[in-house]
């Protein structure tokens, strides 16, 4: 069984631009986190998609969104770029959709100059 | 406010000794108790959990104790090999009502097994 997959595994964007991240979940699995991990703050929760609705969300600006399709892929979000976006974006699935047991993806590193 | 502390970033045992990994929360409201591994390049994976009904978790060479009345979490590796010399992450976890956990990560200890 594939894992979580995201794409692109490395992304340099600079400042003021626009990203879009994708996760893949595992087969099967309903839920979708999203979360970022910096050296300083550790993993930090950005939002949770649950059957295409967004069910949680963590303190981070608006610029940060997300959405989840039918088919539970997730794609997330940041418009205007900050230096201080620069970051590991991770990305993780739940197979039933409780999150007691997360699985997650290699990540995608954003890098913002 | 940092709900969830690992006070030490990093930690270096001798390769068969003891590991011991520690967490303090602060929300009275967390239920849900968990240790991720994390290799570099690599996203974390789940390592063991344990719920606010018990107080000790073993899986093997690991346990998890875990002390409500301190609010405390200690991750016990015995004995300590190589192949463990990752990131240890430390999560708390609250139901949020809407049919899920919210998850609430520490910032991480370095472990480092010495052969």
């Amino acid at each position: 069984k594939a894992g979580v997959t995201q794409t692109p595994r490395y992304l340099i964007k600079t400042r003021g631009q626009q990203v879009t991240l994708s996760c893949s979940p595992i087969s099967g699995h309903r839920s979708v986190s999203w979360y970022q991990q910096t050296p300083g703050q550790g993993l930090q929760f950005l939002f949770e998609y649950f059957s295409e609705t967004q069910r949680n969300k963590g303190n981070f600006p608006g610029r940060f969104s997300g959405r989840q399709f039918s088919n539970s892929r997730s794609e997330m979000n940041v418009s205007t770029l900050e230096l201080g976006d620069s970051a590991l974006y991770l990305c993780a699935s739940s197979r039933d959709g409780t999150n007691e047991k997360l699985f997650f993806g290699s990540g995608t590193q954003l890098s913002v100059l | 406010d940092q709900q969830v502390k690992q006070n030490s970033p990093s930690l270096s045992v001798q390769e068969g000794r003891i590991s011991i990994l520690n967490c303090d929360y602060t929300n009275s409201m967390f239920d849900y108790f968990l240790w991720y591994k994390k290799y570099p390049a690599e996203g974390p994976t789940f390592l063991i959990s344990i719920s606010s009904i018990k107080d000790k978790n073993e899986d093997g060479r690991f346990t998890v104790f875990l002390n409500k009345s301190a609010k405390h979490l200690s991750l016990h590796i015995v004995p300590s090999q190589p192949g463990d010399s990752a990131v240890y992450f430390c999560a708390a976890g609250r139901y949020s009502g809407a049919g899920s956990y919210q998850l609430t990560f520490g910032k991480g200890t370095k472990l480092s097994v010495i052969p």
